[in-house]
């Protein structure tokens, strides 16, 4: 398994800010991915985070509205930007050991409220 | 592209029965699927795994079964308990990309176990 934490667990923020959240896990892993499960949804998937390159986005999410970094195999952020009430939402960090192992491993996820 | 299907509808169950649990799929038959468990303000944690060539996987009091024809996953809880409420996530591939599978989760039944 893997041990993941997610900084801050919960923020208030002003429509037109932005916010980061940050993903540690507790040892080296392979695949890291940023989801977003919003009141009643299932997850969606925003991107996959990729060492040393450019996040990799999926259809719906871009880069302008959420940055990712991952500078090495421990850690990521992503950052909401010019946020609205629609981007109320839980953020999730999740991992995967290696790249083809099918379990992934979720963070305690981010519940961001946006006045 | 791939949907799935979990009821929306909270399912109650009184204690020491048996919880059945549904996943339909819409289009391709996935390689896997998963189901996780999700508590309320925590992240999703993984439960099982089962591929296309297997019928039925088990562990201790979960049981999940697929069938390709019918394009469903039943997962069950024998001799339920109160802790065992929560919302039960079913998850399948989606495609292969850059050498990985991606992940497409349900958005889930919430489980109710009345002692």
């Amino acid at each position: 398994s893997a041990v993941i934490s997610q900084k801050p667990s919960r923020d208030i923020c002003q429509r037109g800010t932005s916010l980061t959240i940050q993903c540690q896990v507790d040892s080296q892993v392979t695949m890291m991915f940023w989801y977003r499960q919003q009141p009643g949804q299932s997850l969606t998937l925003i991107a996959t985070a990729n060492q040393g390159s450019e996040a990799t986005y999926e259809s719906g999410f871009v880069i302008d509205k959420f940055p990712i970094s991952r500078p090495n195999l421990t850690f990521s952020t992503l950052t909401v930007s010019n946020m609205s009430p629609e981007d109320s939402s839980i953020y999730l960090c999740s991992v995967r050991r290696e790249r083809y192992q099918e379990t992934q491993y979720f963070g305690p996820g981010t519940r961001l409220l946006v006045l | 592209s791939q949907k799935i299907e979990q009821n929306s509808e909270a399912l109650n169950i009184q204690e020491g029965k048996t919880a059945t649990l549904t996943c339909n799929y819409t289009n391709y038959s996935p390689a896997y699927l998963q189901w996780y468990r999700q508590d309320p303000g925590r992240g999703p944690v993984f439960l099982l795994l089962i591929r296309e060539n297997e019928k039925e996987k088990r562990k201790e009091r979960l049981k999940v079964t697929f069938d390709t024809t019918l394009k469903q996953s039943l997962f069950h809880i024998t001799a339920s308990q109160p802790a065992d409420s929560a919302t039960y996530l079913c998850a399948l591939d989606m495609n292969r990309s850059g050498g990985y599978q991606k992940v497409t989760f349900g958005t889930g039944t919430k489980l109710q176990v009345i002692p």
